[in-house]
């Protein structure tokens, strides 16, 4: 199966700082990424689409990038609503497969 | 309004078996692929099983084949997952999920999700 890896686990971070984060797939995914947001005792909320299509309603500040086995969330200036756990998830080949998160916590 | 709400969760024993359901609202159910993704207390995302509009098309994660069954019923706007052979790893919220279909086809991206409904395995 194919495995994504997010990186950081953690990121601390102040509100109106630019968040970076990071999925790697361990094999080429093409174009075939997926980015969502999830807060506690809520179900996740898609963002990003095929690596770079914001999903609608998703506020600009929010930015998805990459293709093959590199890819981007950016979320350009931090609101304290975005403080959350972020998802990778790739559809390019069975079975589908999400990465293990990354939790964007206030600093 | 689009909406998705499962029910079926609860406690089972070990070995036993359940059956989940997830009825749609609020836009034309049978044109849209479903799934199911299940998340374990304190843990990530796992996708569990997919099927396709006509329901002819259904896929599994490796860990539960033979023992998951998906499908629907879409003149009932409704998606179900019979689950067997109960194991204590399966404990979790099980969430159904739609794909985003856009003009070009499908995403592959999940744009709907339920509630969730908790599966508890235990004796």
């Amino acid at each position: 199966e194919t495995v994504l890896t997010q990186s950081p686990a953690t990121l601390s971070l102040s509100p109106g700082e630019r968040a970076t984060l990071s999925c790697r797939a361990s094999e080429s995914v093409s174009s075939y990424l997926a980015w969502y947001q999830q807060k506690p005792g809520q179900p996740p909320r898609l963002l990003i689409y095929d690596a770079s299509n914001r999903a609608t309603g998703i506020p600009a500040r929010f930015s998805g990038s990459g293709s093959g086995t590199d890819f981007t969330l950016i979320i350009s200036s931090l609101e304290p609503e975005d403080f959350a756990v972020y998802y990778c998830q790739q559809r390019s080949r069975w079975p589908l497969t999400f990465g293990g998160g990354t939790k964007v916590e206030i600093k | 309004e689009v909406q998705l709400v499962e029910s079926g969760g609860g406690l089972v024993q070990p070995g036993g078996s359940l059956r989940l359901s997830c009825v749609a609202s609020g836009f034309s159910f049978s044109s849209y692929e479903m799934n199911w993704v299940r998340q374990a207390p304190g843990k990530g995302l796992e996708w569990v099983s997919y099927i396709s509009g006509s329901g002819t098309s259904k896929y599994y994660t490796d860990s539960m084949k033979g023992r998951f069954t998906i499908s629907r019923d879409n003149a009932k706007n409704s998606m179900f997952l019979q689950m067997n052979s109960l194991r204590a790893e399966d404990t979790a919220v099980y969430y159904c999920a739609r794909i985003k279909f856009i003009i070009t086809g499908s995403t592959g991206a999940f744009d709907i999700w339920g509630l969730g409904t908790m599966v508890t395995v235990s004796s």
